[in-house]
Parts: C-alpha cells; structure tokens; sequence
C-alpha cells in the first residue's frame, strides 16, 4: 500500500543551526503534503502547506523564514527549521493525500531535539 | 489553528469497559475522522464518516456524527489493554479534503 516515509526519525542538532527534515511518498505522486508540529501531550497543529512547484502556504503564526518548505518534486517535500532554539524541539509529522479525495497518509514523524 | 476541542481529555477505564470520546468542531466540514497514536509514534487512522453520514461501525468501533451540534464521538467497545493511545478527531474543509485540522485530542488509558 502507500507509504510515507519521514527521515530522520529523530535528530538532535545544536542551538543556531540549521535541520531538515524529508518527507516523501513512496509509491504515489503527492502535489499537496502537509507539515505538523505537535509538541509533548498536545495535539498536532498545521503548520503549513507544502505544493509541489511552487511556494508553501503558511498557517497563521507560523514563520516562513523559519521553516522553510521545499517541494521539488512531486515525492519530496522538505522543511527546514532554520536557527532552530531549543524551543523549536517538537515531533514534526508530514502528510500526503492520495489522489482519491480521502485518502491520506502520515509519516511516522520527526523528534527534534534542539541543544 | 486548532478547530477542535475533545473530551474528556483524559480518560482511565478498567479493561472490558466501553470508552465514549467526544469532538466538537467550528466550521462545516467535507468529513472527520479518528486516530490514533501511540506515545511519541505517527498515527493510525481509524475511521473516516462523511459529512452526510450519521453513524460508522468498523469493528470495536463506533463513530457517530452531528452536524447539527457539529459534533462526533468515538466509542471502542469492550477495550483492551492495547487500546491505550492518544486519541484525536480531525475535519477537513472544502479548501482540501487532505488539510487536516485536529482535536485536541483524548488521552485514554486501559488497565488490565
């Protein structure tokens, strides 16, 4: 069946430096992929909209020079958290729809872990 | 933005008991569905009930939907042990059916 595959699994990067998180679909082709940030006990929050060939759309709150979101290909989608703080430690999980209207996918998300 | 509020958000049953949780949303809605997710793990997708459906059985399941109250409830019926997980609701809107928005989600705990 399809799958959505996360990587890295879990990272611990240093304050002020940069960590990328893939997110791909490994056996369909996704124009739309979602990026999460769910932080310990709560619930996941969109953080943006990630669209294959052009710019991402952002929730409200969320920092676009932050997090930067690529979507080169209609398989990959990256976020960036750039300068990442220790406040920027969280579980990111991505998201692909299918094509069929319902149908969607989740990685198995992405512990960041700033120091 | 969070849409979605759920109760309880903490709920303790004993195992081979019926645990009842409740979403509530803002906005109209294409569909909703259940997931789960266990501690620190992706989630699972359980159920999804259309807009225009009432009621979904899928197993242990049962997902019913008001759309006059705009709410939902998930019950699992004779719960085991191994149904210990975080619970969430999330809606899609007419925007994109894939853009989910989730409940703040019930965390349920069944002892053996």
């Amino acid at each position: 069946g399809a799958v959505v595959s996360q990587h890295p699994s879990w990272v611990i990067c240093k304050s002020g430096t940069s960590v990328k998180i893939e997110c791909r679909s490994l056996d369909f082709q996704a124009t739309t992929m979602f990026w999460y940030r769910q932080f310990p006990k709560q619930s996941l929050m969109l953080m943006a909209t990630s669209n294959e060939g052009s710019k991402a759309t952002y929730e409200q709150g969320v920092e676009k020079d932050k997090f930067l979101i690529n979507h080169a290909s209609l398989t990959l989608s990256t976020l960036t958290v750039t300068s990442a703080h220790p406040e920027d430690s969280s579980f990111y999980i991505c998201s692909a729809g299918l094509g069929n209207g319902n149908t969607i996918y989740f990685g198995e998300g992405s512990w960041l872990t700033v120091v | 933005s969070q849409q979605g509020e759920e109760d309880p958000q903490a709920l303790s049953i004993q195992e081979g008991e019926n645990a009842t949780m409740n979403c509530s949303y803002k906005t109209s809605i294409n569909n909703l569905q259940w997931y789960r997710q266990n501690s620190g793990r992706g989630l699972v997708h359980l159920i999804l009930i259309r807009s225009n459906e009432r009621e979904k059985h899928s197993g242990r399941l049962r997902v019913t939907l008001d759309t006059s109250k705009k709410s939902s409830s998930l019950l699992i019926t004779a719960s085991r042990a191994a149904d210990t997980a975080s619970y969430f609701c999330a809606t899609s809107r007419g925007d994109s059916s894939y853009k989910l928005i989730f409940g703040s989600g019930t965390r349920l705990l069944v002892r053996p």
